[in-house]
């Protein structure tokens, strides 16, 4: 199975600020990567595909980068509504695996 | 609007048996993949079975031979029969639509599965 890992696990930050969450693939991914946002108590929400395709509805401070193991999540800046977990997903073979999330929190 | 409203979870003993239903709209149901995810307490985001269009069928380890994924395309409704039940099975369960490429573009609004004696 591919490994997914994410950093950091946890993040501070203030409405305003540029955030970046990291990805990293046991083994190559291609681009078959995506990126999604949940909060507390409702389903995760499709944020990007295909690495950095954005999906329709998704502000564009929100965006996606990288190939093959290593990968990018960046929000320009923060808004209040992007408090939430973030998990990056490969798809690139079965099992669909994710990361273990990253928790971005109001400082 | 595509919607995908989930029903049938619950409280089963370990053992049990429970099935989770997800109804479509507002899109061809027939035209696109469907997937179930589930997420345990406090934990992450884990895939559990897809079904494609032509019915080829993926299931991840921990459930081969228990659950059964399936679709009714009449019914525009998407389906997964949970056997032998277990603990670790205890999650939410989400039902999320497939544009073709693994893009996972709707899930429905979760169902929760409690396996407890």
């Amino acid at each position: 199975d591919i490994q997914m890992t994410q950093s950091p696990s946890s993040l501070s930050a203030s409405v305003g600020d540029r955030v970046t969450i990291t990805c990293r693939a046991s083994q190559a991914v291609s681009n078959y990567l995506a990126w999604f946002q949940q909060k507390p108590g409702k389903a995760p929400k499709s944020l990007i595909y295909a690495a950095s395709t954005l999906q329709s509805g998704v502000p564009s401070r929100f965006s996606g980068s990288g190939s093959g193991k290593d990968f990018t999540l960046t929000i320009s800046s923060l808004q209040p509504e992007d408090f939430a977990t973030y998990y990056c997903q490969q798809y690139t073979t079965y099992p669909i695996t994710f990361g273990q999330g990253t928790r971005l929190e109001i400082k | 609007e595509v919607q995908l409203v989930q029903s049938g979870g619950g409280l089963v003993t370990p053992g049990g048996s429970l099935r989770l239903s997800c109804a479509a709209s507002g899109f061809t149901f027939s035209s696109y993949s469907m997937n179930w995810f589930r997420q345990a307490p406090g934990k992450g985001l884990e895939w559990v079975a897809s079904i494609t269009i032509s019915s080829y069928i993926v299931y991840v380890d921990s459930v081969k031979g228990r659950f059964t994924i399936s679709r009714d395309n009449a019914k525009n409704s998407l389906y997964l029969q949970m056997n032998s039940l277990r603990v670790e099975d205890m999650a939410v369960y989400y039902c999320a639509r497939d544009d073709g490429s693994r893009n996972f573009d709707w899930w429905g609004q979760g169902t929760v599965v409690t396996v407890s004696s």
